[in-house]
């Protein structure tokens, strides 16, 4: 069962225009969610967090939007860059029980110059 | 500081071997999860050690056992390898659970079941 789950496997953007990367997850009990990015031969890196008392975070150009009632989270990079490419993993936990993390399938970004 | 570590880079293995993975905290953190991540997947908790002691498992057979140390290094051992634990093996490390903190990953471990 996929607590949480990437749609989208690959997305691409030009560079200097906007990435929206989208993360759904059905667990309510889920509080507290990251966006990693991850190139090839590297462990993931953590990009943003956000936890379930907010509904925005932002970060310089990363910026994350949580939609409880709909269990959605969403990563916007403005602008793009191609330095941007990499392969992106939204994860969620449920604090009380843990620092067990649920990650997605992952979204590859092309940011193409 | 010194960020997460794991060894060896690279691991081919036969069916039915046993196999132990090292991973070396990041400075100051005293939890360490291990995940598997295998082709085109996301990373799948296995489980996670604090001060030594387990600390939350995911559903993963008890051949997948770990430890951690007094010095928070962590190994992850697969008794009887089958053909399915081929995978990138990711050890991450963090401050204590209960709280919102991230997990700081290592390169991982690439094993190959022959």
């Amino acid at each position: 069962d996929q607590q949480v789950k990437q749609n989208s496997p690959s997305l691409s953007v030009q560079e200097g225009r906007i990435s929206i990367l989208n993360c759904d997850y059905t667990n309510s009990m889920f509080d507290y969610f990251l966006w990693y990015k991850k190139y090839p031969a590297e462990g993931p890196t953590f990009l943003i967090s956000i936890s379930s008392i907010k509904d925005k975070n932002e970060d310089g150009r990363f910026t994350v939007f949580l939609n409880k009632s709909a269990k959605h989270l969403s990563l916007h990079i403005v602008p793009s860059q191609p330095g941007d490419s990499a392969v992106y993993f939204c994860a969620a936990s449920e604090t009380n029980t843990g620092n067990q993390f649920y990650f997605g399938t992952g979204t590859s970004l092309t940011v193409i110059p | 500081e010194t960020g997460v570590t794991q060894s060896p880079t690279h691991l081919i293995k036969t069916r039915g071997q046993q196999v132990t993975l090292r991973c070396s905290s990041q400075s100051g953190h005293n939890t360490v999860s291990w995940y598997q991540q295998a082709l085109g997947q996301g990373p799948q908790f296995i489980f996670q050690y604090y001060r030594e002691e387990e600390n939350g498992r995911g559903n993963f057979p008890p051949r997948f056992s770990g430890l951690q140390f007094p010095n928070y290094s962590s190994e992850l051992n697969v008794n009887a390898l089958e053909l399915d634990d081929s995978a990138l093996y990711l050890c991450a490390s963090s401050l204590p659970a209960g709280l919102y903190n991230e997990q700081f990953f290592g390169p991982g471990t690439r094993l190959t079941v022959l």
